[in-house]
């Protein structure tokens, strides 16, 4: 079956740097989760799409923005990068169905070094 | 708000059980739980949406209280596989609309040994 695909799989970046996340979502899913995971931590809720409309935010900064495009892939956009950034960055997606979000769906993550 | 997971770490050797649990200070519309192994990503076990339902895979089984907020996650007869660091991710209620935003638990790390 398909799953979510992230690309790129790792990415490392200067300080002030900017850098581009992708996320292709599972095939019919309508719905994009973004994550940020540090070493030894859980997974922090950044922002999600739903049907190409932010759908909710969390504790994304404000150097960070994102949309869902028309194909229902998306892009996490970083910029200033800081060394505090420096994380896995999971895409999740799910289907949206009778109003209430399933499962979400995680792809393998974005490995993002700072230095 | 962060759910609160226990115990913070279990050691198993295979064959043996383990319960899970997740409480939260909030009225929830969903409880998630997942399984990650190092630098993978999480991996959706089930999801739990009304009070008192309880789903079960195999082996792994969920409940969920939705008067006390907390859910548990059942692993029995543990395999090796079962290693990882167990999340439960909460969807707190918000005028009946879910927005599917999650917030994780600090995680179990669960163990097992041959």
């Amino acid at each position: 079956a398909a799953g979510v695909i992230q690309s790129p799989r790792h990415l490392i970046k200067e300080k002030r740097e900017t850098a581009t996340l992708k996320c292709y979502p599972i095939p019919r899913h309508d719905t994009v989760y973004w994550y940020q995971q540090g070493p030894g931590q859980d997974p922090q809720f950044l922002i999600s799409f739903y049907e190409k409309m932010q759908s909710d935010k969390g504790s994304i900064p404000d150097r960070f923005s994102a949309q869902q495009f028309s194909d229902y892939h998306s892009e996490l956009n970083m910029s200033s990068l800081e060394l505090g950034d420096s994380a896995l960055y999971f895409c999740a997606s799910s289907l949206r169905i009778a109003g209430l979000y399933n499962e979400q769906f995680f792809g393998p993550g974005t490995r993002l070094t700072v230095l | 708000q962060q759910p609160v997971q226990s115990p913070q770490a279990v050691i198993l050797r295979e064959g043996e059980d383990a319960v899970i649990n997740c409480s939260s200070s909030k009225a929830l519309y969903s409880v998630h739980w997942y399984r990650q192994k190092h630098g993978e990503a999480p991996v959706f076990l089930m999801i739990l949406l009304k009070g008192g339902e309880q789903k079960g895979h195999e082996k792994i089984s969920a409940s969920f209280n939705e008067k006390k907020q907390q859910s548990s996650l059942y692993l029995t007869a543990s395999q090796l596989s079962y290693s990882g660091t167990y999340f439960c991710g909460t969807e707190p209620k918000r005028g009946g609309t879910s927005y599917g935003k999650l917030t994780f638990g600090q995680g179990t790390i669960l163990t097992v040994h041959p």
